[in-house]
């Protein structure tokens, strides 16, 4: 399709697992974001890539949260053994550009993720 | 104290009814805002940017008052389909996107 697609679209794991979420953002998007959205929480940003590089992890909460990008395109978002906080929705984004005010993002349908 | 901050609702309306939503931003050097929709169990959508001389698309109407940080949304003539809950969005940097939690609408017959 033409919008941003995320893998799986539902996760249920165990409490200390690794799990690993996937975007693929729309094709030309040079900008990737990851955001979480947890139940009745504002989103909350974790992560932006311009490309394959990422020079805002800020928003990632903790040392066991890591994500990558490759050829520009796909990114993947690892949590290593995982918390029963970390259960949330996970939300993908891209844009055109990051580096430019009022570039809209188109999110992807988002990655629910039940920690048991 | 929370960046961006809205009343969460829900305005319960009747259709055709006028309904207006506001929100704070606290950043004074934020850039570049938006209201966003996300229905229930959906990603958010773009709904409209928010420019400092205001802007309008069709139904909507969206405002900002830099002077004192806050952002507003009119939507005239509500429709059944646009009951959501509607994200007033702030951005300091150009990609980062601060989110406020959402005023809830519904848009009743």
């Amino acid at each position: 399709g033409a919008g941003v697609s995320q893998s799986p679209s539902n996760k249920v794991t165990e409490k200390g697992k690794d799990v690993e979420l996937r975007c693929d953002p729309i094709s030309g998007h040079t900008a990737l974001y990851w955001y979480r959205q947890s139940l009745g929480q504002g989103l909350e940003f974790l992560i932006y890539f311009q490309g394959n590089s990422a020079p805002d992890k800020s928003g990632l909460p903790s040392d066991r949260f890591s994500a990558e990008r490759t050829g520009g395109s796909v990114s993947t978002l690892t949590i290593q053994r995982t918390q029963q906080e970390d259960s949330a929705v996970y939300l993908c984004a891209s844009s055109l550009s990051g580096t430019e005010m009022y570039q809209p993002q188109h999110f992807g349908d988002g990655t629910r993720l039940s920690i048991l | 104290r929370k960046e961006v901050e809205q009343d969460p609702g829900p305005f319960n309306v009747p259709e055709g009814a006028t309904v207006a939503f506001n929100c704070t931003y606290s950043n004074s050097a934020s850039q570049s805002f938006f209201w966003y929709r996300q229905d229930c169990r959906k990603e958010p959508k773009l709904l409209m940017s928010v420019y400092s001389s205001g802007n309008e698309d069709g139904r909507f109407t969206a405002q900002l008052n830099r002077a004192s940080q806050y952002i507003s949304l009119l939507i005239r003539d509500s429709k059944l389909s646009d009951s959501a809950t509607y994200l007033c969005v702030v951005s300091n940097s150009g990609y980062a996107l601060n989110f406020g939690k959402g005023t809830s609408l519904l848009v009743t017959p």
